[in-house]
């Protein structure tokens, strides 16, 4: 089947830092890719939608500035996430929508911010 | 807005026992449900949906099915093996799969 990867899996960074993560469709080409994040024992929640060759859209109460999203080709996305503090560590994971509206994910990476 | 919401784990069976993982849900409209399931160390696997009401999604001997008037869609399986631990997630996508909703996801340890 579809496979997403995701890169890195864990990242621990210092406060201020930026973090990238990455997130590639290896087997298909993907219009759009989703982000999501999740906090302990809440559910995945959408950041923003992922179109290739324009700007993304973000849901409400996030900050675009502060998560930056790329997806400058079909089948790569990342996500940015600048002057990481605290309280953005957080599991993030990606999806790739592929046909018949299926979405295909990435494994996800624990961002930990000292 | 829609929501799901999914029982807390972690949930903890021994092999062969029955399992239920409840699922209620909150949409505007007809939303497909899903079912997802995250193996350790691996992305997030679509294990079965159901796109109306009434219809049974089901794979791998897990079954859900579409409950319109308790807007539900628990996910059961008659006989769990220690293959089967891992992250289960309830979702819902309206309008074309353009936006999915989750739950918090339930975690099942199978013990031998």
């Amino acid at each position: 089947g579809a496979v997403v990867s995701q890169h890195p899996s864990r990242v621990i960074c210092k406060s201020g830092t930026s973090v990238k993560i990455e997130c590639r469709s290896l087997d298909f080409q993907a219009t759009t890719m989703f982000w999501y994040r999740q906090f302990p024992k809440q559910s995945l929640m959408l950041m923003a939608t992922s179109n290739e060759g324009s700007k993304a859209t973000y849901e409400q109460g996030v900050e675009k500035d502060k998560f930056l999203i790329n997806h400058a080709s079909l089948t790569l996305s990342t996500l940015t996430v600048t002057s990481a503090h605290p309280e953005d560590s957080s599991f993030y994971i990606c999806s790739a929508r592929g046909g018949q509206g299926r979405l295909f994910f990435g494994s996800g990476t624990q961002l930990s911010v000292l | 807005g829609d929501s799901v919401t999914q029982m807390e784990g972690p949930v903890t069976l021994s092999e062969e026992a029955f399992l239920t993982i409840n699922c209620t849900y909150t949409a505007t409209g007809y939303p497909s449900l899903f079912w997802y399931v995250q193996y350790p160390g691996e992305g997030l696997q679509l294990l079965l949906k159901a796109t109306k009401a009434d219809d049974k999604g089901s794979n791998k001997g897990f079954e859900a099915t579409y409950r319109k008037e308790t807007t539900s869609f628990h996910l059961e399986k008659g006989s769990v093996q220690v293959s089967d631990s891992a992250v289960y997630f309830c979702a819902l996508s309206e309008y074309n799969f353009n936006k999915f909703y989750f739950g918090s996801g339930t975690k099942l340890n199978v013990k031998p």
